[in-house]
């Protein structure tokens, strides 16, 4: 069954350091995966997505995340973070076995907490 | 990117009474998806909404509570019918502009709904 994981429901870290929401998941195919972040009181946007090359991508605000297959994994990095960093994140999988099934299966998300 | 307008923004409803939520967005998307969020939670698929037939319900979910339109392909409604508290929720739109395997979905800023 295709699930995702994000096994912290809170992430607390100073400013300036770096920081790492973690998200595993599980599908049948290869996975395409996503990161959103929601501010309070605000919709999803759109991080950064993996889909196929390059394992570190790139993304919005200064994040990035690293695709490690062996491990399934997708955390998501920033190497200094800023108060205003502070939101819910959420990661996603789509399976490309799904066909045209272009349903998102989402992580219960992660509170990121940064401290100034 | 796609943008999305949801409307409206947030509103307080009396038991019994429905309110319908609208979403439009600003080019034409293949498939729009309506979700449900507890405030911090993660999010819940309510339905797909298909462009000229019915809308594709999740398990849980059905019809005659949440009737979805999708007159076209920029637009779509989703009502809430005879509220109770338990639908106190924020409401969300997304939309999939389908553009290839790995397209990312998009969001609208969320209804947020309270059922007194």
């Amino acid at each position: 069954a295709q699930s995702v994981a994000q096994p912290e429901d809170q992430v607390n870290v100073a400013e300036g350091n770096p920081l790492t929401v973690k998200c595993t998941y599980s599908v049948s195919g290869n996975p395409y995966l996503f990161w959103y972040v929601q501010y309070p009181n605000r919709g999803l946007q759109f991080l950064l997505k993996y889909i196929t090359g390059d394992n570190l991508v790139k993304g919005s605000y200064g994040f990035e995340a690293e695709f490690n297959k062996s491990q399934t994994s997708f955390h998501l990095k920033k190497p200094s973070a800023l108060v205003s960093d502070s939101a819910l994140y959420f990661c996603a999988v789509r399976d490309s076995n799904a066909g045209n099934n272009r349903k998102l299966i989402w992580g219960l998300g992660t509170s990121l907490a940064v401290n100034p | 990117s796609a943008v999305i307008s949801q409307k409206p923004s947030r509103d307080i409803c009396q038991r019994g009474t429905s309110l319908t939520i609208q979403c439009q967005v600003d080019s034409q998307v293949t498939m729009m998806f309506w979700y449900r969020q507890q405030p911090g939670q993660s999010l819940t698929l309510i339905a797909t909404a298909n462009q000229g037939s019915e809308a594709t319900y999740e398990s849980g979910f059905v019809i005659d509570k949440f009737p979805i339109s999708r007159p076209n392909l920029t637009f779509s409604t989703l009502t809430v019918s005879n509220m109770s508290p338990e639908d106190s929720s924020i409401y969300l739109c997304s939309v999939d502009p389908f553009m290839g395997a790995g397209t990312e979905a998009f969001f609208g800023q969320g209804t947020r709904l309270t059922v007194v």
